[in-house]
């Protein structure tokens, strides 16, 4: 149990354009799910909390409008990134909070691979 | 300081060997901790999950949180090759849904 699918695993794209990614809880439900941004060799950075029918939260010094996202039911979170530059290039991964499960545990989705050309 | 530290290695040991990861973390309120395994290019995995002090055992892996030291340990017995990875503290920060990761400590298991 306690799946979270992410797609696309790996996306190409030119610089200006917008590139979404989908965070999807198979068999479980999800108030709350998370973002996260990897470089290499570090740890986790979160860049936002996402919740169901709200607006998401955002952390210092992440961009609102360049990174955005949408939490419309409790088994999708989607982040789009807009009009994205080779400096956007990273890996970003998604979380979910299982509404059932024990207190606190984020299950992750298997990232993907953003490289802008 | 960093609310949870972690050696960020690299960790290099032999295959069979008995593996000790740890972490320190700053703020005695922290009552959960987990510990999640990340292979390259790939999310993170939930490993194992405590929540008062003492020892926790699943297979070959046992977690083990001492809060009077603000301690916690992760010990992998007969390792593995396919245990070589990347292996991430964590803690839920008080009053807020967001986790709070340690640096992460990249483990190889020699054949």
């Amino acid at each position: 149990g306690a799946v979270v699918s992410q797609h696309p695993s790996w996306v190409i794209c030119k610089s200006g354009t917008s590139v979404k990614i989908e965070c999807r809880s198979l068999d479980f439900q999800a108030t709350t799910m998370f973002w996260y941004r990897q470089f290499p060799k570090q740890s986790l950075m979160l860049m936002a909390t996402s919740n169901e029918g709200s607006k998401a939260t955002y952390e210092q010094g992440v961009e609102k409008d360049k990174f955005l996202i949408n939490h419309a039911s409790l088994t999708l979170s989607t982040l789009t990134v807009t009009s994205a530059h080779p400096e956007d290039s990273s890996f970003y991964i998604c979380s979910a909070k299982d509404l059932a499960g024990a207190k606190n545990i984020q299950y992750f989705g298997a990232g993907t691979r953003l490289s802008v050309l | 300081q960093k609310e949870v530290e972690q050696d960020p290695g690299p960790l290099s040991v032999p295959e069979g060997a008995i593996v000790s990861l740890n972490c320190t973390y700053s703020n005695s309120a922290f009552q959960y901790f987990m510990w999640y395994r990340q292979y390259s290019r790939k999310g993170p995995e939930l490993l194992m999950y405590t929540y008062s002090s003492g020892n926790k055992e699943d297979g070959r892996f046992t977690a083990q949180v001492d809060k009077s030291s603000k301690y916690i340990s992760l010990f992998i017995r007969d390792s593995q090759p396919s245990d070589s990875a990347t292996y991430l503290c964590a803690t839920p920060l008080q009053g807020a849904q967001k986790l709070v990761f340690g640096q992460g400590t990249r483990l190889t298991i020699n054949p």
